[in-house]
């Protein structure tokens, strides 16, 4: 199993400011991923959080909006640049095991006003 | 690009009653994963499924590969079982390069 810690829980922020979201695991894991949820929607896919090298992102997502960091297997930062309402969401944390099974962290949850 | 639709969007029921959530998807899958998530925005993985059936307490998950299609039951519904639940495909390696997930279905339990 996998207990996963994000900081912060939730955080209310300006527009054009930026925030960096924290995931932390108790264990180490290779496969870490970020996710978005805005209101009303389901989660959307960010990026793989690869330890060592620069993350993957999905279609829609870039590193210049969206930086990661991956120093080591049980940690990683996402940091939402340049906010605006739209970004507004929570952000999910999650953790692939050996086995393949899912654990996802509590979430953080933005406004941006 | 899978599809992964849900139904019903919103359930209520009143307590003890049977739940049945359907997930259906468009294209093959590795795994599907139903993931339970509470008004704060955490989320709990209940089941894994690549075949047939699972079962956990009052939840019940079964997978048909063929149909493309999956279902979660929960038996003698309780109102702590009121949550958002998601249904959710892995296209390789159970997961390994990620969820696409459907928009939930909002299940309310009423004593």
């Amino acid at each position: 199993s996998a207990v996963i810690s994000q900081k912060p829980s939730r955080d209310i922020c300006q527009r054009g400011t930026s925030l960096t979201i924290q995931c932390q695991v108790d264990s180490q894991v290779t496969m870490m991923f970020w996710y978005r949820q805005q209101p009303g929607q389901s989660l959307t896919l960010i990026a793989t959080a690869n330890q060592g090298s620069e993350a993957t992102y999905e279609s829609g997502f870039v590193i210049d909006k969206f930086p990661i960091s991956r120093p080591n297997l049980t940690f990683s930062t996402l940091t939402v640049s340049n906010m605006s309402p739209e970004d507004s969401s929570i952000y999910l944390c999650s953790v692939v095991t050996g086995l393949y099974e899912q654990y996802f962290g509590p979430g953080t949850r933005l406004t941006v006003t | 690009k899978n599809e992964v639709e849900q139904s019903p969007q919103n359930l209520t029921a009143q307590e003890g009653e049977f739940i049945t959530i359907n997930c259906s998807y468009s294209v093959g899958i590795s795994a599907l994963h139903w993931l339970q998530q509470h008004p704060g925005g955490g989320i709990v993985s209940l089941f894994m499924l690549s075949s047939g059936k699972k079962k956990h307490g009052r939840l019940i998950a079964t997978i048909n590969i063929q149909e493309k299609h999956s279902s979660l039951h929960i038996t003698a519904s309780h109102p702590r079982d009121s949550a958002v639940y998601i249904c959710a495909v892995a296209h390789s390696g159970g997961g390994t390069d990620g969820l696409t997930f459907g928009k939930g279905t909002h299940l309310i339990i009423q004593p």
